[in-house]
Protein backbone atom coordinates (compact mmCIF):
# COMPACT_ATOMS: atom_id res chain seq x y z
CA UNK A 1 0.00 0.00 0.00
CA UNK A 2 2.87 1.82 -0.68
CA UNK A 3 2.05 6.04 -1.24
CA UNK A 4 5.00 6.83 -3.44
CA UNK A 5 6.46 3.82 -4.96
CA UNK A 6 9.40 3.96 -7.50
CA UNK A 7 11.09 1.28 -9.41
CA UNK A 8 13.83 -0.39 -9.69
CA UNK A 9 15.49 0.36 -6.27
CA UNK A 10 18.69 -0.36 -8.19
CA UNK A 11 20.28 0.35 -11.51
CA UNK A 12 23.78 -0.89 -11.96
CA UNK A 13 24.78 0.30 -15.55
CA UNK A 14 27.16 0.99 -18.09
CA UNK A 15 28.16 4.53 -19.46
CA UNK A 16 26.25 5.73 -22.77
CA UNK A 17 23.47 3.48 -21.63
CA UNK A 18 19.82 4.68 -21.64
CA UNK A 19 17.98 3.49 -18.66
CA UNK A 20 14.33 4.33 -17.62
CA UNK A 21 13.47 5.14 -13.51
CA UNK A 22 9.32 4.52 -12.78
CA UNK A 23 7.20 6.65 -10.18
CA UNK A 24 3.76 6.28 -9.39
CA UNK A 25 1.76 7.97 -6.32
CA UNK A 26 -1.37 6.71 -5.47
CA UNK A 27 -2.04 9.92 -2.84
CA UNK A 28 -3.93 11.41 -5.46
CA UNK A 29 -1.81 14.43 -5.54
CA UNK A 30 -2.06 17.22 -8.16
CA UNK A 31 2.15 17.80 -8.37
CA UNK A 32 5.71 15.25 -8.63
CA UNK A 33 8.95 15.82 -9.15
CA UNK A 34 12.29 14.48 -9.23
CA UNK A 35 14.75 15.24 -6.48
CA UNK A 36 18.12 13.93 -6.95
CA UNK A 37 20.96 12.91 -3.64
CA UNK A 38 24.43 13.20 -4.17
CA UNK A 39 27.36 11.79 -2.69
CA UNK A 40 27.25 13.91 0.28
CA UNK A 41 23.41 13.76 0.61
CA UNK A 42 22.55 17.06 -1.02
CA UNK A 43 19.05 16.80 -2.60
CA UNK A 44 17.82 19.36 -5.28
CA UNK A 45 15.23 19.05 -7.21
CA UNK A 46 15.09 18.36 -10.70
CA UNK A 47 11.90 18.47 -12.05
CA UNK A 48 8.47 19.25 -11.01
CA UNK A 49 4.68 18.41 -12.49
CA UNK A 50 1.52 19.94 -11.98
CA UNK A 51 -1.10 18.11 -13.26
CA UNK A 52 0.49 16.35 -16.41
CA UNK A 53 2.46 19.72 -17.55
CA UNK A 54 6.17 20.69 -16.25
CA UNK A 55 6.51 23.45 -14.06
CA UNK A 56 9.94 23.18 -13.23
CA UNK A 57 12.95 22.32 -14.96
CA UNK A 58 16.08 23.23 -12.96
CA UNK A 59 19.02 23.43 -15.41
CA UNK A 60 19.17 19.65 -15.52
CA UNK A 61 20.66 18.20 -19.18
CA UNK A 62 18.73 17.37 -21.74
CA UNK A 63 19.92 13.83 -21.51
CA UNK A 64 17.27 13.49 -18.57
CA UNK A 65 13.46 13.34 -19.94
CA UNK A 66 10.44 13.19 -17.69
CA UNK A 67 7.08 11.99 -18.93
CA UNK A 68 4.37 12.38 -16.87
CA UNK A 69 1.52 10.30 -18.62
CA UNK A 70 -1.07 10.89 -16.23
CA UNK A 71 -0.89 12.84 -12.57
CA UNK A 72 -0.08 9.57 -11.06
CA UNK A 73 2.94 8.68 -12.86
CA UNK A 74 6.20 10.30 -13.74
CA UNK A 75 8.53 8.73 -15.24
CA UNK A 76 11.86 9.45 -16.12
CA UNK A 77 14.06 8.57 -18.94
CA UNK A 78 17.93 8.96 -19.31
CA UNK A 79 19.81 8.98 -22.26
CA UNK A 80 23.99 8.33 -22.40
CA UNK A 81 24.30 8.30 -19.24
CA UNK A 82 27.73 9.57 -17.78
CA UNK A 83 29.32 8.10 -14.40
CA UNK A 84 28.79 11.59 -13.07
CA UNK A 85 24.87 10.53 -12.96
CA UNK A 86 25.44 8.20 -10.71
CA UNK A 87 23.19 9.18 -7.25
CA UNK A 88 20.03 8.36 -5.58
CA UNK A 89 16.89 10.02 -7.72
CA UNK A 90 13.89 10.41 -5.35
CA UNK A 91 10.31 10.74 -6.66
CA UNK A 92 7.61 12.66 -4.34
CA UNK A 93 4.62 14.46 -4.81
CA UNK A 94 2.43 16.64 -3.37
CA UNK A 95 -0.67 18.65 -2.99
CA UNK A 96 -0.59 22.17 -4.02
CA UNK A 97 -2.47 25.16 -2.85
CA UNK A 98 -3.73 25.04 0.78
CA UNK A 99 -0.28 27.19 1.96
CA UNK A 100 1.75 24.04 1.86
CA UNK A 101 3.66 21.77 -0.03
CA UNK A 102 4.79 18.86 2.06
CA UNK A 103 6.79 16.73 0.02
CA UNK A 104 5.75 12.73 0.43
CA UNK A 105 9.17 10.55 -0.84
CA UNK A 106 9.31 7.30 -2.73
CA UNK A 107 12.33 5.20 -1.56
CA UNK A 108 14.38 6.07 -4.18
CA UNK A 109 16.25 4.84 -6.74
CA UNK A 110 19.92 4.37 -6.50
CA UNK A 111 21.61 4.39 -9.95
CA UNK A 112 25.51 3.67 -10.03
CA UNK A 113 26.77 4.21 -14.12
CA UNK A 114 30.57 2.57 -14.33
CA UNK B 1 17.96 32.38 -5.13
CA UNK B 2 16.31 31.00 -1.73
CA UNK B 3 19.29 29.30 0.38
CA UNK B 4 18.81 26.80 2.71
CA UNK B 5 21.53 26.20 5.54
CA UNK B 6 21.69 23.90 8.41
CA UNK B 7 24.33 23.76 10.98
CA UNK B 8 26.03 21.48 12.38
CA UNK B 9 26.38 19.42 9.38
CA UNK B 10 27.66 16.54 11.95
CA UNK B 11 26.75 16.04 15.33
CA UNK B 12 28.36 13.12 17.43
CA UNK B 13 26.21 12.95 21.07
CA UNK B 14 25.99 10.75 24.11
CA UNK B 15 22.67 9.53 24.68
CA UNK B 16 20.09 11.49 27.18
CA UNK B 17 21.93 14.60 26.06
CA UNK B 18 20.01 17.59 24.74
CA UNK B 19 21.05 19.28 21.43
CA UNK B 20 19.86 21.60 19.01
CA UNK B 21 20.32 21.85 15.35
CA UNK B 22 19.66 25.06 13.17
CA UNK B 23 18.11 25.90 9.97
CA UNK B 24 18.49 29.37 8.54
CA UNK B 25 16.45 30.62 5.38
CA UNK B 26 17.80 33.58 2.78
CA UNK B 27 13.81 34.47 2.00
CA UNK B 28 11.19 35.18 2.95
CA UNK B 29 8.71 32.09 3.94
CA UNK B 30 6.58 30.89 6.44
CA UNK B 31 6.53 27.37 5.57
CA UNK B 32 9.09 24.92 6.81
CA UNK B 33 9.56 20.87 6.78
CA UNK B 34 11.60 18.87 8.36
CA UNK B 35 12.21 15.31 7.20
CA UNK B 36 14.79 12.51 8.55
CA UNK B 37 16.66 10.23 6.29
CA UNK B 38 18.18 6.74 7.91
CA UNK B 39 20.78 5.70 6.02
CA UNK B 40 19.77 3.90 2.53
CA UNK B 41 16.35 4.82 3.10
CA UNK B 42 13.65 7.66 2.06
CA UNK B 43 12.73 10.56 3.64
CA UNK B 44 10.32 10.93 6.12
CA UNK B 45 8.39 13.86 7.54
CA UNK B 46 8.61 14.90 10.66
CA UNK B 47 7.42 18.03 11.24
CA UNK B 48 5.70 20.65 9.09
CA UNK B 49 5.68 24.19 10.61
CA UNK B 50 3.11 26.85 8.47
CA UNK B 51 3.58 30.44 10.37
CA UNK B 52 5.33 32.27 12.49
CA UNK B 53 6.30 30.98 16.44
CA UNK B 54 5.05 27.91 15.37
CA UNK B 55 6.14 24.74 17.57
CA UNK B 56 5.38 21.12 16.95
CA UNK B 57 6.61 18.48 19.53
CA UNK B 58 7.02 14.76 19.09
CA UNK B 59 7.90 12.29 21.33
CA UNK B 60 11.98 13.34 22.19
CA UNK B 61 12.16 15.85 19.38
CA UNK B 62 10.57 19.54 18.96
CA UNK B 63 10.47 21.86 16.00
CA UNK B 64 9.59 25.66 15.87
CA UNK B 65 9.67 29.08 13.41
CA UNK B 66 10.70 32.28 13.51
CA UNK B 67 10.26 33.51 10.37
CA UNK B 68 11.34 37.08 11.17
CA UNK B 69 14.78 35.66 11.80
CA UNK B 70 13.89 33.17 8.84
CA UNK B 71 15.43 30.45 11.38
CA UNK B 72 13.83 26.94 12.62
CA UNK B 73 15.55 24.90 14.84
CA UNK B 74 15.08 20.93 15.77
CA UNK B 75 15.75 20.53 19.70
CA UNK B 76 16.65 17.00 20.88
CA UNK B 77 15.97 16.28 24.75
CA UNK B 78 17.56 13.38 26.04
CA UNK B 79 18.62 11.79 22.97
CA UNK B 80 18.40 8.08 22.59
CA UNK B 81 20.17 5.95 19.87
CA UNK B 82 17.52 5.47 17.28
CA UNK B 83 17.01 9.29 16.62
CA UNK B 84 20.43 8.39 14.74
CA UNK B 85 19.77 9.52 11.40
CA UNK B 86 20.45 12.68 9.29
CA UNK B 87 17.64 15.52 9.48
CA UNK B 88 16.62 17.50 6.96
CA UNK B 89 15.20 20.81 6.76
CA UNK B 90 13.26 22.27 3.76
CA UNK B 91 11.46 25.43 2.86
CA UNK B 92 9.56 26.58 0.23
CA UNK B 93 8.26 30.04 -1.36
CA UNK B 94 4.90 30.28 -2.16
CA UNK B 95 4.26 29.75 -5.75
CA UNK B 96 7.50 28.50 -5.94
CA UNK B 97 6.10 24.90 -6.29
CA UNK B 98 9.42 23.24 -5.13
CA UNK B 99 10.78 22.79 -1.87
CA UNK B 100 14.33 23.72 -1.26
CA UNK B 101 16.73 21.43 1.23
CA UNK B 102 19.40 22.24 3.50
CA UNK B 103 22.78 20.21 3.54
CA UNK B 104 21.40 17.89 6.42
CA UNK B 105 22.87 17.02 9.94
CA UNK B 106 23.92 13.73 10.18
CA UNK B 107 23.39 12.67 14.26
CA UNK B 108 25.10 9.99 15.36
CA UNK B 109 23.93 9.16 19.41
CA UNK B 110 26.16 7.15 20.83
CA UNK B 111 25.20 4.43 23.99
Amino acid sequence: DTAVSQTPKYLVTQMGNDKSIKCEQNLGHDTMYWYKQDSKKFLKIMFSYNNKELIINETVPNRFSPKSPDKAHLNLHINSLELGDSAVYFCASSVLGGGRTEAFFGQGTRLTVV
Amino acid sequence: ELKVEQNPLFLSMQEGKNYTIYCNYSTTSDRLYWYRQDPGKSLESLFVLLSNGAVKQEGRLMASLDTKARLSTLHITAAVHDLSATYFCAVDIEGAQKLVFGQGTRLTINP
